[in-house]
């Protein structure tokens, strides 16, 4: 993917406020989309996935958008809380048989209370 | 374990000399996956395990990383004559196969100076 170096691509919200973090993804072939969260002196935390038959889904506070025509994802937080300042990272895969999860670049999401 | 175990989770060491880190995977989780990240930047992947064997190495970078998991279950990240660019987190994940989400561990540290 990309490198941004030491300055990751920042979003900052308001407690309360819904977040919206968006990720251009580089394999049309991926058929696997997963979202996860890492915070600092954490390894990556599993948040919500999407397969590429379904162009949204929803899980507790979250929902993930997915538009494979231009190759782009986003995840939606409602009504973000300061426990949801961290590094979100998009990942791609291709099912069928064995193939490893690809990162995609971070966004930063910086919760103001 | 309840969890993915790393250890150390923090590694300093001289230029050239040879270090090993250690993951332990979520009890019965027969994949494993190494991955590095560096400062600002998503996870690579780097080797990954089915049981005992390595079913693909392919993001290894040179010969100088090696990764063993010699009974299935513990796996060992070796990195001989360490480079100052060899500095980075790396992550190790495990899962119960094919189509299952990963958990993460926290990560080792490693600095080389």
């Amino acid at each position: 993917g990309e490198s941004v170096g030491l300055h990751l691509p920042t979003l900052s919200v308001q407690e309360g406020d819904n977040s919206i973090i968006n990720c251009a993804y580089s394999n049309s072939a991926s058929d696997y989309f997963i979202w996860y969260k890492q915070e600092s002196g954490k390894g990556p935390q599993f948040i919500i996935d999407i397969r590429s038959n379904m162009d949204k889904r929803q899980g507790q506070r979250v929902t993930v958008l997915l538009n494979k025509t231009v190759k782009h994802l986003s995840l939606q937080i409602a009504a973000t809380q300061p426990g949801d300042s961290a590094v979100y990272f998009c990942a791609e895969k291709l099912t069928g048989g064995y193939q490893k999860v690809t990162f995609g670049t971070g966004t930063k999401l910086q919760v103001i209370p | 374990g309840a969890g993915v175990s790393q250890t150390p989770s923090n590694k300093v060491t001289e230029k050239g000399k040879y270090v090993e880190l250690r993951c332990d995977p979520i009890s019965g989780h027969t994949a494993l996956y190494w991955y590095r990240q560096s400062l600002g930047q998503g996870p690579e992947f780097l080797i990954y395990f089915q049981g005992t064997g390595a079913a693909d190495d392919s993001g290894l970078p040179n010969d100088r990383f090696f990764a063993v998991r010699p009974e299935g279950s513990v796996s060992t990240l070796k990195i001989q004559r360490t480079e100052r660019g060899d500095s980075a987190v790396y992550l190790c994940a495990s899962s119960q196969g094919q189509g299952y989400g990963y958990t993460f561990g926290s990560g080792t540290r490693l600095t080389v100076v």
